[in-house]
Parts: structure tokens; sequence; C-alpha cells
């Protein structure tokens, strides 16, 4: 049963737009949340998060939106750039984080020069 | 100056055989974990150690067993390795068990013939 999904595998977006990645959660519980970017053969890097008494969260190019009531968040990235090219992936987890994280099963994004 | 590191990267061994993978972070942090990711790509929480104390054993075969002989390190002890261990194992730490945000290493990839 997964808690988090991201529905899309792979995502190609042309360098300058914004790139546009979802996620979507089950867990009513869930009470923070973290974007983790991955290129091949490293491990994940935390990139930006939020927690759930917020609705939106700026860090430079990138901006992470949480819809509580729809159980939904993106993660905005503008502009895109050829070194974004990564795998995304999105996490949560409840009571602090004692339990671990929860990862969707990640999005590949393509920056098209 | 690596914050999480993980030795080997790469480890291929026989069913059957008994190894282990070493993790060590220069971070100060209290809380470590190790996540494995499948070939379905899911990053799942496998344990975590608070000051070397066990805190979280998820639904792991007890042939799985970490080892955490100082809060900077968390190794992780495999015996009797079967097909289905065949994986990336990646370590991570954060502050505290209550941390919002962990860091990951580098991963290694098991590969059991």
């Amino acid at each position: 049963d997964q808690q988090v999904k991201q529905n899309s595998p792979s995502l190609s977006v042309q360098e300058g737009r914004i790139s546009i990645l979802n996620c979507d959660y089950t867990n009513s519980m869930f009470d923070y949340f973290l974007w983790y970017k991955k290129y091949p053969a490293e491990g994940p890097t935390f990139l930006i998060s939020i927690s759930s008494i917020k609705d939106k969260n700026e860090d430079g190019r990138f901006t992470v939106f949480l819809n509580k009531s729809a159980k939904h968040l993106s993660l905005h990235i503008v502009p895109s750039q050829p070194g974004d090219s990564a795998v995304y992936f999105c996490a949560s987890h409840s009571g602090g984080g004692a339990d671990g994280l929860t990862f969707g099963k990640g999005t590949h994004l393509i920056i098209q020069p | 100056d690596t914050a999480v590191s993980q030795t080997p990267k790469y480890l291929v061994t026989q069913m059957g055989n008994d190894k282990s993978i070493k993790c060590e972070q220069n971070l100060g942090h209290d809380t470590m974990y190790w996540y494995k990711q499948d070939s379905k790509k899911f990053l799942k929480i496998m344990f975590s150690y608070n000051n070397k104390e066990l805190i979280i054993n998820e639904t792991v075969p007890n042939r799985f067993s970490p080892k955490s002989p100082d809060k900077a390190h968390l190794n992780l002890h495999i015996n009797s390795l079967e097909l289905g261990d065949s994986a990336v194992y990646f370590c991570a730490s954060s502050q505290a068990v209550a941390a919002d945000t962990q860091y990951f290493g580098p991963g290694t990839r098991l590969t059991v013939l």
C-alpha cells in the first residue's frame, strides 16, 4: 500500500521553462514533507521541505506547495536548468520522523536544451 | 569531507554468504538509518538507531542485523544472503529522532548471484 504516490515516472521540460512535479499522499498523520533529488549512483540529496502548518515554501528556484485537503504537494522549479535533470523523490513522515521517511517511487525529470 | 559515507560501493557475492556494509557520518548526528531501494525503485526504511540504540525495526528478516559501535557508525550485517536481497542499500543520518531532514550516503549496490 503506497502511502506516497508519484504518478509520473518521467517528465520532460524545456530548459528555461517551469518544471512541476506532483506527489499525493494517503496518510493523514503525515506532518512533514520533503523533496529529494537523486543523480545516478549517488544518494538522495535533500532539496526542500514543508511543514503541514504551511502551504508554501520557497528556496531560490524551488517552491513547494502543499494542499492538505487534497493530500497533494507539488515542487515547482523555475527556470529549469540542465543540471536539474535527475530523479526527484517526494517523502514524508509523521510523529517527528521517528518512524523514518516514507518515499514515493520518484519522477525522472529530463531538461531538454 | 563526505558527510555520510558507505563502504563498499559495490558488493557482488554468492547466495548463502555473510556480508557487511559499513556506514559512517561526520555530521555529529544522533540518529542513523538504513534504507533499501529494491528493483522497483522504492526506498524503504529498514532500521533506525538513536545514540546507538535501536528505535525502528521494520519488517525485515532477522538475517539482517544492524550494529552501532558508536553514534557515528551504523553497520549492516547480512547473514545467509538470498537472491532477493539484491538491492541498493542507503545509510542516512539526522540531527535527532525528531529531526525533519535526513542526509543520505551514496549507497551500496548489493548483487547476490
